[in-house]
């Protein structure tokens, strides 16, 4: 079954610095990779897809195949950016989403 | 305005008690599905709803039940709450195709004493 791993519960940065909150994923074919994001009351909503090659806010995010891997990242991180990060796979054409365990951002003045 | 709503935001309840949690989406999606979010665990799935009378187990549907009678609605039904089930549950929906977005919900706190 497919899998995926977000190693850290916490990150900070300070404002200004670059960020990056990684996610790896395990499934042996061709995964549909997506980035939620829960910022403090407000519901879960779409970040960004790799299918899309977007930079939303900021942040972009490229699938490594070979690593395995789809983290997010962000050149200059604002205080706006604090939130819950969730990283988020979906396989073929089933439309269920495995989430992994979600990061919380936060990012000092 | 398109959106999913859910309803109660919040509930205290106590172990046995039956309860339903509604989630309504007016954007017509055929796809709709419920999540727990617990803290360290992220949000698992505990039901999903491919259309009107189709629905299937996720990955913790131990506890729950879910209908779908019709296309907006998507109730979760608790029928006897035990303390393992105080979370943030989520209800999702997304449209018919393979590369669509998931709409969340609001979110509901549960709480089983």
């Amino acid at each position: 079954a497919q899998r995926v791993t977000q190693p850290e519960k916490l990150l900070s940065v300070f404002k200004g610095a670059p960020v990056e909150l990684k996610c790896n994923y395990s499934y042996s074919g061709s995964p549909e990779l997506f980035w939620y994001v829960q910022y403090s009351r407000q519901r879960l909503q779409l970040l960004l897809r790799h299918i899309s090659r977007e930079s939303i806010k900021g942040f972009t995010a490229d699938l490594n195949k070979g690593e395995t891997s789809f983290h997010l990242k962000k050149p200059f991180a604002q205080e706006e950016d604090s939130a819950m990060y969730y990283c988020a796979l979906r396989v073929g054409s089933a439309r269920q989403l495995t989430f992994g365990s979600g990061t919380q951002l936060t990012v000092l003045p | 305005e398109a959106q999913v709503t859910q309803n109660p935001r919040y509930l205290i309840t106590v172990t046995g008690k039956k309860l339903t949690v509604t989630c309504s989406q007016n954007m017509n999606h055929e796809y709709m599905s419920w999540y727990r979010q617990d803290p360290g665990l992220g949000l698992r799935q505990i039901y999903y709803s491919m259309n009107v009378e189709v629905t299937d187990k996720g990955d913790v549907p131990e506890g729950y039940k879910v209908s779908r009678k019709e296309k907006r609605n998507f109730p979760l039904i608790l029928e006897s709450p035990s303390p393992n089930q105080t979370s943030l549950y989520f209800c999702a929906s997304s449209a018919g195709s393979g590369t669509d977005t998931q709409y969340f919900g609001p979110g509901t706190r549960l709480t089983v004493l």
